[in-house]
């Protein structure tokens, strides 16, 4: 069983600085992916960057990127010059494919989220 | 409008009555999926669907059921809420799996249920 651990409830940060999201997983599979969501107050939950396991370059989407150690299974999210509009909920989440009665599936296992603030 | 719809956003209800949540969608995915938020939990999985004929419990299935009534619709029911289900619910599809896919889940926004 695939396992998600978000060890920061509550991260802050100061507008225009940098902040790092710690995340932890666990999987006896070689083929993963894995993702970054935030969840703003509106409840939507947005994808914010993803990172496939056989890929050796951390993925990078304009301010954020990831640090993807794959043999300590971490999976850390960094966001630059931090905006009012990143305060969210940010969950770590794990997709692991499987078959069930035949058919393809994909599950995504989330991590207890961090609640991230940032201040003017 | 969304591609993903819930409905209610929002309910209030109690002890032993029957409440059903719906879903929507429009983007012509076949699987569809049911999760549970709970504060220092994250989002944990209640029920999967590939088709109408394909429905498949997850980790947390007890106290629940569903119905596929067809491909763009999957309902959640509880026959007789209990406080302890009090949580935010989301509603996902995605595509089918194949090799190369990155396994995206597209939500919904969500339903706040109450039970009193």
């Amino acid at each position: 069983a695939q396992t998600v651990t978000q060890s920061q409830p509550e991260m802050s940060v100061q507008e225009a600085e940098t902040v790092t999201l710690s995340c932890t997983y666990d999987t006896s599979e070689s083929n993963y992916y894995l993702f970054w969501y935030k969840q703003p107050p509106s409840r939507q939950m947005i994808l914010v960057i993803r990172q496939e396991a056989y890929k050796q370059q951390n993925a990078t989407e304009n301010r954020f990127s990831v640090n993807f150690q794959k043999a300590a299974k971490s999976f850390s999210l960094k966001i630059s010059d931090s905006q009012l509009g990143d305060t969210a909920m940010y969950f770590c989440a794990s997709f692991q494919p499987f078959n069930a009665g035949g058919t393809s599936y994909g599950k995504l296992t989330f991590g207890q989220g961090t609640i991230l603030t940032v201040h003017p | 409008d969304a591609d993903v719809t819930q409905t209610p956003r929002n309910r209030i209800t109690k002890t032993g009555k029957r409440i059903m949540l719906e879903c929507s969608q429009t983007k012509g995915h076949d699987r569809m999926y049911w999760y549970r938020q709970d504060p220092g939990l994250g989002l944990r999985l209640i029920y999967y669907s590939f088709d109408v004929k394909d429905i498949n419990k997850g980790e947390i299935s007890d106290g629940y059921s569903v119905s596929r009534q067809a491909q763009a619709k999957f309902s959640l029911s509880l026959e007789s809420a209990i406080p302890n289900q009090t949580a935010l619910y989301f509603c996902a599809t995605s595509d089918l799996y194949a090799l190369g896919d990155t396994g995206e889940l597209f939500f919904g926004e969500g339903s706040r249920l109450t039970v009193l």
